[in-house]
């Protein structure tokens, strides 16, 4: 298996535009967590999905991010409007309920100007 | 609410030396896994050794132990021989096994190895 993957590796944008990442989860996998990770925040869960249900967003900072999972191999992480606050590496992770440790992508470096 | 907590942000040791970082943790389960991730500078996030709560034999991986004490909730990573490639930030995780895989991180330890 390729592990989990994410798209791109790089963003940067511009305030106030639409940011989207992306991700595919190891196939077989039932559970998948978005995470931020920055110097002072650490890393920081924001959502994480059940056989593509949301259980928790308590973690995403304001109705500016949403995240879907329209299908078991694919979900998004949406940022709109972008602030530089919202600067950081993007790590999705995924795992299964028969073995539970989790296995993280490469990440998503944002970075918002 | 379950905290972790790592009270060394950062380490250092010299090559093929033995150092061990701490992790400690709250929760009223009795069920529960641990769990210790590397972060090289590279970023990529990697698990070096799993725990499960009920098993009281401390997992090894290679080079890598940890030093499991429940009633204490201490769980340390101990890295022997150490390796140029260790130089990393580690995380320690803990996962209850009641109410899905989410994970409560640590804040992290970042451990320099010195040739």
């Amino acid at each position: 298996d390729a592990g989990v993957i994410q798209s791109p590796r790089h963003e940067v944008t511009e305030m106030g535009q639409e940011v989207t990442l992306r991700c595919k989860p190891i196939s077989g996998h039932d559970y998948l967590f978005w995470y931020r990770q920055t110097m002072m925040r650490g890393l920081e869960l924001l959502i994480y999905f059940n056989n593509n249900v949301p259980i928790d967003d308590s973690g995403m900072p304001e109705d500016r991010f949403s995240a879907k999972m329209p299908n078991a191999s694919f979900s998004t992480l949406k940022i709109q409007p972008s602030e530089p606050r919202d600067s950081a590496v993007y790590f999705c992770a995924s795992s299964s309920s028969r073995e539970y440790e989790q296995y993280f992508g490469p990440g998503t470096r944002l970075t918002v100007t | 609410a379950q905290t972790v907590t790592q009270s060394q942000p950062e380490m250092s040791v010299q090559e093929a030396e033995t150092v061990t970082l701490s992790c400690t943790y709250d929760t009223s389960e009795n069920n529960y896994y641990l769990f210790w991730y590397k972060q090289p500078p590279s970023r990529q996030m990697i698990l070096v050794i799993r725990q499960e709560a009920y098993k009281q034999q401390n997992a090894t991986e290679n080079r890598f132990s940890v030093n499991f004490q429940k009633a204490a909730k201490s769980f340390s990573l101990k890295i022997s021989d150490s390796q140029l490639g260790d130089t990393a930030m580690y995380f320690c995780a803990f996962m209850r096994t009641n109410t899905g895989n989410q994970f409560y991180f640590g804040t992290g330890t970042s451990l320099t190895v010195i040739p």
